[in-house]
């Protein structure tokens, strides 16, 4: 499975847009983006997923790169709730169902 | 629908003493997973199964083992607890790939201190 980067940490103000980027530059072309989060020590929460084209949801918006080497995860107005650590990562479709983890982003919203 | 369940949510143990942290699920998922997470690491992936009866090695087996009889439980075991183990654990589960993204869901997780 390809490995993604992200940076350590982000901020962002309230009620602002959160753009989250991360990279993939060797993803393949059956491998889909998927999003996570972790508040505090909970278990992580599904986001969001993709693999070619932009998705939305009530969460998040996806927008992936026309060449799939980077992507961006959009919290549209972002709250306090919204502080966690976000982990992009990869995974084949119907290939190994392990799912791998990085050190993810540390995304702190700020009032 | 209870999702991913861990028990115990909290334990202490001795430095040699062993234990089960148990996982089940209800939603009829055939792969399962165990991670651990260290004080301001990322997820490390233990052992996974793609099904009843098999399982295979993640990314840091050593010092655990699993079984996976039933679908909806995959129990991990600590024979000889050692402070390296003290972590929280957190089980997850996914429905069968069949062409289909593999979204996973995780239980709350399980914080195990070794002293």
């Amino acid at each position: 499975d390809a490995k993604t980067t992200q940076p350590p940490s982000m901020d962002c103000a309230e009620g602002r847009a959160a753009n989250l980027p991360c990279n993939h530059s060797t993803i393949s072309g059956n491998e889909y983006v998927y999003w996570y989060r972790q508040i505090h020590s909970q278990g992580p929460q599904y986001i969001i997923h993709g693999l070619k084209n932009n998705e939305t949801n009530e969460m998040a918006s996806l927008i992936i790169t026309e060449d799939r080497k980077s992507s961006t995860l959009i919290l549209p107005h972002a709250t306090l709730r919204d502080t966690a650590v976000y982990y992009c990562t990869i995974i084949t479709q119907g290939g190994s169902e392990k799912l791998v983890f990085g050190k993810g982003m540390k995304l702190t919203v700020n009032p | 629908n209870a999702g991913v369940t861990q028990t115990p949510k909290f334990r202490i143990l001795k430095i040699g003493q062993s234990m089960t942290l148990q996982c089940t699920q209800d939603m009829n998922h055939n792969y399962m997973y165990w991670y651990r997470q260290d004080p301001g690491m990322g997820l490390k992936l233990i052992y996974y199964s793609v099904g009843a009866g098999i399982t295979d090695k993640g990314e840091v087996p050593n010092g655990y083992n699993v079984s996976r009889s039933t679908t909806e439980d995959f129990p991990l075991r600590l024979e000889l607890a050692a402070p390296s183990q003290t972590s929280v654990y957190f089980c997850a589960s996914s429905e069968t790939g069949m062409g289909r993204p593999n979204t996973i869901y995780f239980g709350e997780g399980s914080w195990l201190t070794v002293v």
